[in-house]
């Protein structure tokens, strides 16, 4: 069954680096998302992603976050400046077609590790 | 706006008991409701989903219905087994005017014993 895969498994970074996170989405999804998870607390959502554009982002998703779509199979989060705040498990997730209620598949996370 | 609450953990039961864990949400117009699994050192699966009202979602012997009455979708096992320890998450989807962007709750952790 096609999976999602991100990249690093776990990623440990000085404070005030940059880092990009990794996704290759399900290859005919259409639809891509990142979501955290800091230690404890619950799954939030950062941005989605469609057509090659932004659809719809968070509170979270401030202007330290970007997201791309360099080629036709991976999908980045780059954090410009990480902060210790930053320190969580990040999810990429897709979906394909059809209406917002398909379900979408997630990858097994980065832990990111802000030092 | 929306939300998801699901009760506290960790939950810890015996091989053969019997499953329930409580979410309620809160949501204007008609969400879709998702229960995701994550596996120790796995990322997150969907276990099942309902998108409408009364529907009933079923895998592996999990079973949820969506209950706007009571706005509930409770997750129930008749017999829980050992490898069905993980953290169950419930989750809602807005479906209209959306990208289908997930509301989760805390997670709910699960521990069965032999």
């Amino acid at each position: 069954e096609p999976e999602v895969t991100q990249t690093p498994s776990h990623q440990v970074t000085q404070m005030g680096q940059e880092v990009i996170l990794r996704c290759v989405p399900i290859s005919n999804h259409l639809y891509f998302y990142w979501y955290r998870q800091i230690l404890g607390q619950k799954v939030e959502f950062l941005v989605s992603f469609y057509n090659n554009e932004i659809s719809e982002k968070s509170e979270i998703f401030d202007d330290q976050f970007s997201v791309e779509r360099p080629d036709g199979s991976n999908f980045t989060l780059k954090i410009r400046s990480t902060k210790l705040e930053d320190s969580a498990m990040y999810f990429c997730a897709s979906r394909g077609q059809g209406n917002s209620n398909q379900p979408q598949h997630f990858g097994d996370g980065t832990r990111l590790s802000i030092l | 706006g929306n939300s998801v609450t699901q009760m506290e953990g960790p939950v810890t039961l015996s091989e053969e008991a019997f499953l329930t864990i409580n979410c309620t949400y809160t949501a204007t117009g008609y969400p879709s409701l998702f229960w995701y699994v994550q596996y120790p050192g796995e990322g997150l699966q969907l276990l099942l989903k309902a998108t409408k009202a009364d529907d009933k979602g079923s895998n592996k012997g999990f079973e949820a219905t969506y209950r706007k009455e009571t706005t509930s979708f409770h997750l129930e096992k008749g017999s829980v087994q050992v490898s069905d320890s993980a953290v169950y998450f419930c989750a809602l989807s807005d479906g209209r005017g959306s990208q289908g962007n997930l509301i989760f709750g805390k997670g709910t952790k699960l521990s069965v014993k032999p």
